[in-house]
């Protein structure tokens, strides 16, 4: 069966430090994938697409990879900021398909 | 510009009633989406609409739920009559159709009690 996976639910990082969220999926062939970020109450963002022929993609603290042999994305903010704290959800092609997301938590 | 609106923002409804939730998409984005969040489940896609026509809706729960779309700038998802676990956050979402990124309004909040 088709399933996508977001490494946790929840993810505590130092403020700081690197947070790296992880998107899995499986029986899914999609042309590229997105990440999104959510904050309470509000409905997600879109922060960056990354297609099945692009290995990395940058946006000022954040960073996309796409593993299509893995079948995997990670996501990396650098330098995390309470700010940043949200959660995280990524979002393949095939039918526009979203994962359960990952609440980050940046500790100040 | 605007982006998408969706009304109500908030609905507490008893169980058997109906409900309708409204959307403006925004102008000139031609694919018109319904996701619905829960905790357990996650955002699940219920339908989307291309130029105003359905064109897949196999996430639709059951037949209790309904949408339409009867012109570009307006659609409304239906239920009725109304169940305690419908309580959910709806979402309402436009795409340019030569784009890839989804543009979701703020969600109405239903609780069904």
């Amino acid at each position: 069966s088709q399933k996508i996976e977001q490494n946790s639910e929840a993810l505590n990082i130092q403020e700081g430090k690197t947070a790296t969220l992880t998107c899995n999926y499986t029986n899914y062939s999609p042309a590229y994938l997105q990440w999104y970020r959510q904050d309470p109450g509000r409905g997600p963002v879109f922060l960056l697409l990354i297609r099945e022929n692009e290995k990395e993609k940058r946006k000022e603290r954040l960073k996309v990879t796409f593993d299509t042999t893995l079948k995997q994305s990670l996501f990396h903010i650098t330098a995390s900021q309470p700010a940043d704290s949200a959660t995280y959800l990524c979002a393949l092609s095939e039918k526009l398909t979203f994962g359960t997301g990952t609440r980050l938590t940046i500790i100040p | 510009d605007a982006g998408v609106i969706q009304s109500p923002r908030h609905e507490v409804t008893e169980m058997g009633q109906e409900v309708t939730l409204r959307c403006k998409p925004i102008s000139g984005h031609n694919s018109l989406f319904w996701y619905r969040q829960t905790m357990m489940r996650g955002l699940e896609l219920l339908i989307y609409f291309n130029n105003n026509v359905p064109i897949d809706d196999s996430g639709m729960p059951e037949d209790r739920f309904s949408a339409k779309m009867p012109n570009a700038s307006f659609s409304t998802l239906k239920i009725q009559p109304s169940e305690p676990r419908d309580s959910a956050v709806y979402f309402c979402a436009s795409l340019v159709t030569s784009g890839n990124t989804i543009y979701f309004g703020e969600g109405s909040w239903l609780t069904v009690v």
